[in-house]
């Protein structure tokens, strides 16, 4: 069976502050992989989905980035972090690149950045 | 582009009432709809999803879904709420004319349950 690890779970970063979050998918080859934020009363945004190694798109202009150093592992990465990037933080898989296809979430990490 | 809307950001039904979570879509081509539900601080979990197979969909823990297209709607219930049945609830829409594998979700409905 597949799974999906996310870590850390949680993370208290200042302002100004470098931030790398691992996402990595056990049991399947060459996922679609994505990463979305939900903000505090908002609902899940898109940030960034990856159909393979080197692979990124980005859906949302931003001080974040994210990259696919090996098939099954998502990296989401910044610089500096800004109090705006506070939020949850969650990342997907899909077997298939078809509209039918399931996504399916990793537990998450929570961001706090003061 | 496609877009959902859930009407109600909060819903608290009694336990054992019918639970009715609403979810209205916007498409200009055949959806493909879904539920998930999100228990705090955990991720996504899908519920039951729509893919043109049959209009009233079955999922898990009791939940089901209607697609109605004269509607546009895609409405999530449960015949007599639990407990456990406490947490957010999120519809999402994909659409053929997607030129990738993106969701779009509402804003979510979170269901509290009165003892």
């Amino acid at each position: 069976s597949q799974t999906i690890h996310q870590w850390p779970a949680t993370l208290v970063q200042p302002v100004g502050s470098p931030l790398s979050l691992e996402c990595t998918v056990e049991g399947t080859s060459n996922p679609n992989l994505y990463w979305y934020r939900q903000a505090a009363g908002r609902g899940l945004q898109l940030l960034f989905y990856s159909v393979g190694i080197g692979q990124i798109s980005s859906e949302v202009p931003q001080n974040l980035s994210a990259s696919r150093p090996q098939d099954r592992q998502f990296i989401l990465s910044s610089k500096k972090l800004l109090l705006s990037d506070s939020g949850f933080y969650l990342c997907a898989w899909s077997r298939l690149a078809g509209v039918q296809d399931t996504q399916y979430f990793g537990p998450g990490t929570r961001l706090t950045v003061l | 582009a496609q877009s959902v809307t859930q009407l109600g950001s909060h819903v608290s039904v009694s336990e054992g009432a019918l639970v009715l979570l609403r979810c209205n879509y916007s498409s200009s081509v055949p959806p493909y709809l879904f539920w998930y539900v999100q228990y705090p601080n955990q991720g996504l979990q899908l519920l039951l999803k729509y893919t043109s197979a049959a209009t009233l969909v079955k999922g898990i823990n009791g939940f089901e879904a209607e697609f109605k297209k004269s509607e546009t709607s895609f409405h999530l219930t449960k015949p007599s709420a639990h407990m456990s049945d406490a947490a957010e609830y999120f519809c999402a829409v994909k659409g053929l004319d997607f030129g990738n594998e993106k969701l779009t979700f509402g804003t979510g409905t979170r269901l509290t349950i009165i003892p």
